[in-house]
């Protein structure tokens, strides 16, 4: 019953620091896609991706990379974190049916803080 | 370009008043999809209901109700008897039907109800 699992839950990075935030989902959904939810802002699309192999950007990419080698994993890269990519991460993932609107799922969110 | 907006910022109210979360979007696509999701203090977003762009009939759930009009472009969320356990942010969002499938945000409502 897992469902889409992100790691780690929470992470404080230095300036110019690299990582890697992890999602998973074992529903065999084909779309996935990360969130950034900022103060009074509601959540907005960084990356996205409609099945493996296939990636694309969203409404705020910059600063972000993302890579699709199987259906399960979706990782969020930052390259050289900043102050400003202090946020909640949200992963989330749906079915692909077309013109079934399926909902979409959520992960449980990343807390990471930029100093 | 597709927008949600949720004018409500912040919303009290004693336990067992009803309250009406507003919702408006804008999108001329004419298949869409309309969410709500849960925010409560832990951080995870908790899907509440969908409802297609073909599909105007209210829908009741418990003490939830949700009312969708077309011809005003509202997807407003009533939540009858509130209890303490009501109070989360609650975020309303839009999908289109193909592409991304990736959901657009308005930036919540911030219920709080007091004992």
């Amino acid at each position: 019953n897992a469902g889409v699992t992100q790691t780690p839950k929470f992470q404080v990075l230095k300036t110019g620091q690299s990582m890697t935030l992890q999602c998973a989902q074992d529903m065999n959904h084909e779309y996935m896609s990360w969130y950034r939810q900022d103060p009074g802002m509601g959540l907005r699309l960084i990356h996205y991706s409609v099945g493996a192999g296939i990636t694309d950007q969203g409404e705020v990419p910059n600063g972000y990379n993302v890579s699709r080698s199987t259906t399960e994993d979706f990782p969020l890269r930052l390259l050289s974190a900043a102050p400003s990519q202090t946020s909640v991460y949200f992963c989330a993932s749906s079915r692909k049916t077309p013109g079934s609107g399926n909902t979409i799922y959520f992960g449980e969110g990343s807390w990471l803080t930029v100093v | 370009a597709q927008k949600v907006t949720q004018a409500q910022t912040e919303i009290s109210v004693v336990e067992k008043e009803d309250v009406t979360l507003d919702c408006v979007y804008e999108t001329r696509d004419t298949t869409y999809y309309l969410f709500w999701y849960k925010q409560p203090p832990s951080g995870e977003l908790v899907f509440l209901i969908r409802r297609n762009s073909f599909d105007e009939q209210n829908e009741i759930s418990g003490r939830y109700s949700w009312n969708f009009q077309k011809s005003t472009s509202s997807f407003n969320f009533t939540i009858t008897a509130s209890q303490v356990v009501d109070s989360a942010v609650y975020f309303c969002a839009l999908s289109e039907d193909t592409g991304r499938r990736a959901l657009t945000f308005g930036s919540g409502t911030r219920l709080q109800v007091q004992p």
